[in-house]
């Protein structure tokens, strides 16, 4: 069973304009949601996370908000910019004290010129 | 310190070969990571050590694949008898020991080794 999905394979979008990246989850008991920038041959880079007891936080150009009831968060990133094409990808960790991460298949972002 | 650091960057090995994965995670970090990455995929856990003591590991870990942390320091990741289903990005992370996620530059990866079994 998939615990976390990003239904969307791809998203693109005009330089400038507004991103807008989702994520579903399943499991109750995850407790920090986080979100990777990805390019091929390397790993993942964090860029913003959120804890499940907030609905919102920001770090400059992107923002996740989450809405727990629904079991849903998204990635805004405003303004959109060419380097930010890459693969996103959202995880979850796990309550507990493994950290283990737990994540979607991602998003390809690709921002047009 | 210069990151999590994974050796060697690609590896293509013959079905039925073994071979190993080198991890140097960050100095001080206690917690380490192996996930594993096919294609189309995100990185799904294999398992994690708590210093030298490997403390879980995932059904994806069949008895083909054994990975060790000596002193708590460099880890390895060893696949016995490779098969064309095993070709994939391994990925390697640490964290510090206590690690809210608040601050998510606490879990660290590295840039993986990618395997192509032939």
């Amino acid at each position: 069973d998939q615990q976390v999905k990003q239904n969307s394979p791809s998203l693109s979008v005009q330089e400038g304009r507004i991103s807008i990246l989702n994520c579903d989850y399943t499991n109750s008991m995850f407790d920090y949601f986080l979100w990777y920038k990805k390019y091929p041959a390397e790993g993942p880079t964090f860029l913003i996370s959120i804890s499940s007891i907030k609905d919102k936080n920001e770090d400059g150009r992107f923002t996740v908000f989450l809405n727990k009831s629904a079991k849903h968060l998204s990635l805004h990133i405003v303004p959109s910019q060419p380097g930010d094409s890459a693969v996103y990808f959202c995880a979850a960790r796990s309550g507990g004290s493994n950290y283990k991460l737990t994540f979607g298949k991602g998003t390809l972002l690709t921002v047009n010129p | 310190d210069t990151g999590v650091s994974q050796n060697p960057r690609h590896k293509i090995t013959k079905r039925g070969q073994n071979v190993t994965f080198r991890c140097d995670p960050i100095s001080e970090h206690n917690r380490l990571y192996w996930y594993r990455q096919t294609l189309g995929q995100g990185p799904e856990f294999l398992t994690y050590f708590q210093n030298e003591a490997q403390l879980e590991k995932s059904r994806l870990l069949s008895d083909r694949f054994s990975a060790e942390r000596p002193k708590g320091s460099f880890s390895t990741l060893e696949i016995q008898r490779t098969e064309q289903g095993d070709s994939a990005m391994y990925l390697c992370a640490s964290s510090p020991l206590f690690w809210t996620g608040k601050v998510g530059h606490g879990y660290t990866f590295g840039s993986g080794t990618r395997l192509t079994v032939v």
